[in-house]
């Protein structure tokens, strides 16, 4: 089953600029993740967020999450060419013991 | 660091041969997965295994089966390929009532099924 969805399927901006990622899911969850995927590699955890939490900080990442709205969003602040990747996000919860995947938004960085 | 391989990087097989993609882990992890990558379709969970010859079925695993002997090995069969298999196969692990499923993931497979 896909729960998440990311949106856009794909984003190219140009190095410094911010990039703004999107996901909806379906259900009720316990956390939110983002995990990012260089060309032809697996996929490296980036960060997570709780149900009860708002909205999570770690470098250049900003992650918000609405359960309201059962939606979650990844912004990149000051993108870098090294950032160009897919990115998804997954979501957990107690019913289950593996996460649910998105299918992803790429990203191209323009140097 | 936790370390997940996947010993095939690159693989192309013929139709009806059976195929083992192998997958290990270093940190003594109970829980291990194995998804599929298709474009468009994200990743989808094939089986994953909470412990030795543990296995749950996931949402696709037609066509596949696993095997869980040791605790940090687990390994993804296709009894007989198939041309719809051709796909990207991500195996992953984590360490059981984290609290937070993290994944960590191999590098990826890429199977090639002619």
């Amino acid at each position: 089953s896909q729960q998440g969805e990311e949106d856009p399927q794909a984003l190219s901006i140009q190095e410094g600029e911010n990039a703004t990622m999107n996901c909806s899911y379906k259900t009720s969850i316990n956390n939110l993740q983002w995990y990012r995927q260089n060309s032809g590699r697996g996929l490296v955890h980036l960060i997570l967020i709780r149900s009860n939490e708002r909205e999570k900080h770690s470098g250049r990442l900003r992650v918000t999450l609405d359960t309201s709205k059962k939606s979650s969003s990844l912004l990149i602040t000051a993108s870098r060419a090294a950032d160009t990747a897919s990115y998804f996000c997954a979501t957990g919860d107690t019913g289950r013991r593996a996460l649910t995947f998105g299918s992803g938004t790429r990203l191209q960085v323009q140097p | 660091d936790v370390k997940v391989t996947q010993s095939s990087r690159y693989l192309v097989k013929r139709t009806g041969e059976k195929v083992f993609l192998e997958c290990v882990q270093d940190m003594d992890h109970e829980n291990m997965f194995w998804y599929r990558q298709d474009p468009g379709l994200g990743l989808r969970l094939i089986y994953f295994s909470y412990d030795v010859k543990m296995k749950e079925k996931g949402d696709i695993p037609e066509g596949y089966s696993v095997s869980r002997e040791k605790k940090e090995r687990f390994s993804l069969i296709l009894e007989s390929a198939s041309t719809n298999q051709t796909s990207m196969y991500l195996c992953a692990s984590r360490p059981p009532a984290s609290g937070a499923n993290v994944l960590t993931f191999g590098a990826g497979s890429r199977l090639t099924v002619l």
